[in-house]
């Protein structure tokens, strides 16, 4: 069974610092991994998407790494901003009696301080 | 706006009254589902539909239950509400099923509190 695991499960930091969330699976035979960003009160909105031949992907100052093999995914986060400040949630899809599902981890919440 | 729509909002009512909640997506997409998301902020998946077809079907309580009447729709109807229920709902969509690699897109949730 998959589990996912986001670590840390909050994070502070001032403006313009550089950051790093980390996501970790048990299951290495994903399909893809998708990174979410969630704003209080609503619903998720798709960050980046790494297909399992992939090693990162890029949009804007967000940069996303999987390394499949060891189970593991980060996102770093350049010159943060106090927009950023959101609950950021990492997904992986792998196949799991039959379906395709995405499991997702609890989420890293991210505040950023002017 | 091209989206994933969900209503109501926000939904109270009393432990044992029988509720629906509508979702709708204007993005093309021929897969649609349900999320769960409870106190804690974990989401968990509860159904799936590609092409009007139920794929997948958690260990969901009977009371819940889907309905796609085509593509674009996938409504939840639940009976006999329990205080357990109380949570909120996402609805989502994407492209593709088998093997896809299509970001999920959500709606903005329904915040049902059960009393």
């Amino acid at each position: 069974k998959q589990e996912v695991t986001q670590i840390p499960a909050a994070l502070s930091v001032p403006e313009g610092e550089n950051l790093v969330l980390n996501c970790s699976f048990t299951d290495s035979a994903i399909y893809n991994l998708q990174w979410f960003r969630q704003d209080p009160g609503k619903g998720l909105t798709s960050l980046l998407l790494i297909q399992s031949s992939q090693r990162e992907q890029t949009s804007g100052r967000l940069n996303a790494s999987l390394d499949k093999s060891s189970g593991r995914s980060t996102l770093y986060i350049a010159a943060s901003q106090p927009g950023d400040s959101a609950t950021y949630l990492c997904a992986v899809k792998n196949s799991q009696g039959g379906s395709e599902k995405l499991v997702f981890g609890k989420g890293t919440k991210l505040t950023v301080n002017p | 706006d091209t989206a994933v729509s969900q209503t109501p909002k926000y939904l109270v009512t009393q432990m044992g009254n029988d509720k629906s909640i509508k979702c709708e997506q204007n993005l093309g997409h021929d897969t649609m589902y349900w999320y769960k998301q409870d106190s804690k902020k974990f989401l968990k998946i509860m159904f799936s539909y590609n092409n009007k077809e139920l794929i997948i079907n958690e260990t969901v309580p009977n009371r819940f239950s889907p309905k796609s009447p085509d593509k674009a729709h996938l409504n939840l109807h639940i009976n006999s509400l329990e205080l357990g229920d109380s949570a909120v709902y996402f609805c989502a969509s994407s492209l593709g099923y088998t093997g896809g690699n299509s970001p999920l897109h959500f709606g903005n949730g329904t915040r049902l509190t059960v009393t």
